[in-house]
């Protein structure tokens, strides 16, 4: 059958630069986003969340954009430094199915020095 | 913060046998926890919602015979691969949430698992 999922999508930006990583979602009834960035080896480590009664929300360098309209949410990393380089996964959830929460296919990010 | 802590971080074995994997919350007490696996350069897939004192839930597909999980207590789930076979081999991640608040699942730094 078909392989899917083999390579991840990569952002390359240069230091200082600003990035934007993009997610599209699957489920209009998840009302509960978040944002995890993975080193390799690593397990996923929380950056920012959002609620579906929010569009904006911003954190330490770092806001996210949800738009329920078309399910699509964003991470925006202000002067991206090269500790920022990682993959990053959004991660959709909420009480309605008891806080599980299943994870989009993730972008690699690399900073060029 | 809150800690996650998995082991062992890393397992090799022979095929057929089992192994099991333990997710601890250090710090925090969590009535639910989460199993998820991992494939090289692909995103986490969530296998099963692990349940204090009660029996795990499954997503479908994930055959519940060949990963038994156990939450035996508030600080410790255990996940074991039965009769493990090289298609097992994968990095296996677990996460906690605090059951005193509704912040977000706390992970593990993961397992691998590579089968011979």
């Amino acid at each position: 059958g078909e392989s899917v999922g083999l390579h991840l999508p990569t952002l390359s930006v240069q230091e200082g630069d600003n990035s934007i990583i993009n997610c599209a979602y699957s489920n209009s009834a998840s009302d509960y986003f978040i944002w995890y960035k993975q080193e390799s080896g690593k397990g996923p480590q929380f950056i920012i969340d959002i609620r579906s009664n929010m569009d904006k929300r911003q954190g330490q360098r770092v806001t996210v954009l949800l738009n329920k309209t078309v399910k699509h949410l964003s991470l925006q990393i202000a002067a991206t430094q090269p500790g920022d380089s990682a993959v990053y996964f959004c991660a959709e959830g909420g009480l309605y199915n008891f806080n599980k929460f299943y994870f989009g296919s993730g972008t690699k990010l690399n900073v060029k020095p | 913060g809150a800690v996650v802590s998995q082991h062992p971080s890393w397992v090799i074995c022979k095929s057929g046998t089992s192994v099991k994997i333990e997710c601890r919350s250090l710090d925090f007490q969590a009535t639910t926890m989460f199993w998820y696996r991992q494939f090289p350069k692909q995103s986490l897939m969530l296998m099963a919602t692990s349940n204090e004192g009660s029996k795990a839930t499954y997503e479908q597909g994930v055959e519940k015979d060949k990963f038994l999980i156990n939450h035996a207590s508030l600080t410790l789930s255990t996940l074991t691969v039965t009769s493990a076979h090289p298609e097992d081999s994968s990095f296996y991640i677990c996460s906690a949430r605090d059951s005193r608040n509704n912040q977000p699942q706390h992970f593990g730094d993961g397992t691998r698992l590579s089968i011979l």
